[in-house]
């Protein structure tokens, strides 16, 4: 089976700007979710899909969105780039219902933002 | 609101040496705890879970035992390798207070292993 791919691996962009990111799930999984990763920190929830709808979101602002396609594959967009969304942005799969919330992450999109 | 806490690293052990890397917990209802590992340029990846009360993970020579009383999931090794350095993070889903399942994470702690 497939693990969970993302792309791109490694990005630069400038304040202001707006950047999508992609996740493909792992096979079988139906539920997407992404966090940030800031150097030394650990990983932020920013939100969950599921069925193609946001279903739970961290403190994050508006400007970041998402999209779930039928395929269970998945989008982040972050428009207004400032200069403290440079992290490392990370998509995990998982399969709803199955119990204890077991991710599986994908290795992220290294995002810098100058 | 839930959260994790993490000793903080890095440790630096020599190999073979016997590794705990502290954890404790803030939750509201009954969460679900887990250790992921983070090896350099990649994702995390699951290292071991306990889903409720006294349930002890393990895996690849690793444990953590769950422990209510102490709100504590503690992870210990007996004898460390040069391949275990990684950043190891702790978490834990607390699926009763919120039906996403989202992961709460601890800052990290990097173990570093000298031969």
């Amino acid at each position: 089976e497939t693990g969970v791919t993302q792309s791109p691996t490694h990005l630069i962009k400038t304040r202001g700007q707006q950047v999508t990111l992609r996740c493909s799930s792992q096979s079988g999984h139906n539920t997407v979710s992404w966090y940030q990763q800031a150097l030394g920190q650990g990983p932020q929830f920013i939100f969950q899909y599921y069925r193609e709808e946001e279903n739970g979101r961290g403190n994050f602002p508006p400007r970041f969105s998402g999209l779930q396609f039928p395929n269970y594959s998945s989008e982040l967009n972050v428009n207004a780039l400032e200069l403290d969304d440079s992290a490392l942005y990370l998509c995990a799969s998982s399969l709803e219902g199955s119990g204890a919330n077991v991710l599986t992450f994908g290795a992220g999109s290294r995002l810098t933002v100058l | 609101g839930d959260s994790v806490t993490q000793m903080e690293g890095p440790v630096t052990l020599s190999e073979e040496a016997f590794l705990t890397i502290n954890c404790t917990y803030t939750a509201t209802g009954y969460p679900s705890l887990f250790w992921y590992v983070q090896y350099p340029g990649e994702g995390l990846q699951l290292l071991l879970k306990a889903t409720k009360a006294d349930d002890k993970g393990s895996n690849k020579g690793f444990e953590a035992t769950y422990r209510k009383e102490t709100t504590s999931f503690h992870l210990e090794k007996g004898s460390v390798q040069v391949s275990d350095s990684a950043v190891y993070f702790c978490a834990l889903s607390d699926r009763g207070s919120s039906n996403t399942g989202k992961l709460i994470f601890g800052q990290g702690t990097t173990l570093q292993v000298k031969p």
